[in-house]
């Protein structure tokens, strides 16, 4: 199975930081990496899709890039909505979709 | 407005079997696949299945093959997942989760509330 490894872990930052994760991945996937924040008790919510392409609904102020096989989230100026944990996914082919780790993004 | 509503969860004993609903609502539910998704805090978020928009094709983890099984029901806009031979590392939450599209691979663009299934004695 394809590997995702999310850094970091654990993020401290506070309201207006630049914040960026990163999603490294075992083996080439092109551009077929999703983003997701999740809260507490809540489902997994998408962000991004296809490494860039913002969901619809969602604030500018999320974007991610990359290709192949490492990928960035970027926040560009972090809101007190945003503290959640983030996890990017891989749906490369049809080989099992698997999720990163997580990165909880918390209050500095 | 998309909406997921799981159900079916619950408590089972180790060996035992339950079968997880969700009914869809808020989009064309015959033209997307559709997944579960499990999660728990010692593994986090691990895809369990999917099922492509017609039921034609059918993909499991290999933690699951063989012991669960997905279906659909397109007229009744309801997912389904059988789950069989339970034991305690099934335990999780159960998320139904909606792709982008029709096929297997895809991402997931909606998430029910989710499901809780205790697997234990």
């Amino acid at each position: 199975d394809i590997q995702m490894t999310q850094s970091p872990s654990t993020l401290s930052a506070s309201v207006g930081d630049r914040v960026t994760i990163t999603c490294r991945v075992s083996e080439s996937i092109n551009r077929w990496l999703a983003w997701y924040q999740q809260k507490p008790g809540k489902a997994p919510k998408l962000l991004i899709y296809k490494a860039s392409s913002l969901e619809s609904g969602v604030p500018s102020r999320f974007s991610g890039s990359g290709s192949g096989t490492e990928f960035t989230l970027t926040i560009s100026s972090l809101q007190p909505d945003d503290f959640a944990t983030y996890y990017c996914q891989q749906y490369d082919s049809y080989s099992p979709r698997t999720f990163g780790l997580g990165t909880k993004v918390e209050i500095k | 407005e998309v909406q997921l509503l799981e159900s079916g969860g619950g408590l089972v004993q180790p060996g035992g079997s339950l079968r997880l609903s969700c009914a869809a609502s808020g989009f064309t539910f015959s033209s997307f696949a559709m997944s579960w998704v499990r999660q728990t805090p010692g593994k986090g978020l691990e895809w369990v299945s999917v099922i492509t928009s017609r039921g034609g094709k059918t993909f499991y983890a290999d933690s699951v093959r063989g012991r669960f099984t997905i279906s659909r029901d397109n007229s009744e806009n309801t997912l389904s997942l059988q789950m069989n031979s339970l034991t305690a590392d099934d335990t999780a939450i159960y998320y139904c989760a909606k792709g982008a599209d029709w096929t297997a691979q895809s991402y997931f663009d909606h998430w029910g509330q989710g499901s809780l299934v205790t697997v234990s004695s």
